[in-house]
């Protein structure tokens, strides 16, 4: 299985609104990403899990708040967004801390904040 | 500081022409690591090939393939007898081993269309 998957695919939100997006895979890979990304510009990072644990927060507001429950699972959860948080948010995962590695990525969430 | 400059942002072709799709970057490394990556339209992005700073040499896979020059910087990336299937943004990345090697460095992408 070389795949990553994200759920949902859409997600509209409004600003009051609580969700939270979820990734996956089962490569065995111990180092987990979450990019922004807005049309016609490339991916953004926004955090990094290094063997379930926070090694870089790429000073993204707090009403993004990441979660890796385990070595398979990387949630993004969002409260009181705003609409320029409207964007392709991608989930990726790497076997290793090592810069040899690529990434893999999963299809993305398309997230609408009214 | 890394950087990786894709020059060209939107490049538009018909079927079966060859394009050539540019990739400049920027590090103080000896050591790095240089990747390309395809996004069609459903956004996904695909991994196509990795170099590393040691290994100069070209390579060719299939109707692709890749040019890598230190003494210029460049790691470019071409495609013969384009198909429409390959209409995707285009993203050229640099991956450091010191300092920040989880981080990949984008360029700005490369939007190509090829039309029938």
């Amino acid at each position: 299985d070389t795949e990553v998957t994200q759920t949902p695919k859409h997600l509209v939100m409004g600003m009051t609104n609580k969700k939270s997006l979820k990734c996956e895979q089962h490569m065995g890979h111990r180092a987990m990403y979450w990019y922004k990304q807005k049309a016609k510009k490339p991916p953004e990072l926004m955090f990094v899990y290094s063997y379930e644990k926070l090694s870089i927060n790429e000073s993204v507001p707090s009403r993004f708040s990441p979660e890796c429950p385990n070595s398979s699972l990387l949630n993004l959860h969002l409260h009181a967004l705003q609409p320029e948080d409207s964007a392709l948010y991608l989930c990726a995962s790497r076997k290793g801390r090592n810069a040899y590695n690529e990434q893999f990525f999963g299809p993305g969430t398309r997230l609408t904040v009214l | 500081a890394q950087k990786v400059t894709q020059a060209q942002t939107e490049i538009s072709v018909v079927e079966k022409e060859d394009v050539t799709l540019d990739c400049v970057y920027e590090t103080r490394d000896t050591t790095y690591y240089l990747f390309w990556y395809k996004q069609p339209p459903s956004g996904e992005l695909v991994f196509l090939i990795r170099r590393n700073s040691f290994d100069e040499q070209n390579e060719i896979s299939g109707r692709y393939s890749w040019n890598f020059q230190k003494s210029t910087s460049s790691f470019n990336f071409t495609i013969t007898a384009s198909q429409v299937v390959d209409s995707a943004v285009y993203f050229c990345a640099l991956s450091e081993p010191q300092g920040g090697s989880e981080k990949l460095v984008f360029g700005k992408g490369m939007k190509l269309t090829v039309n029938p």
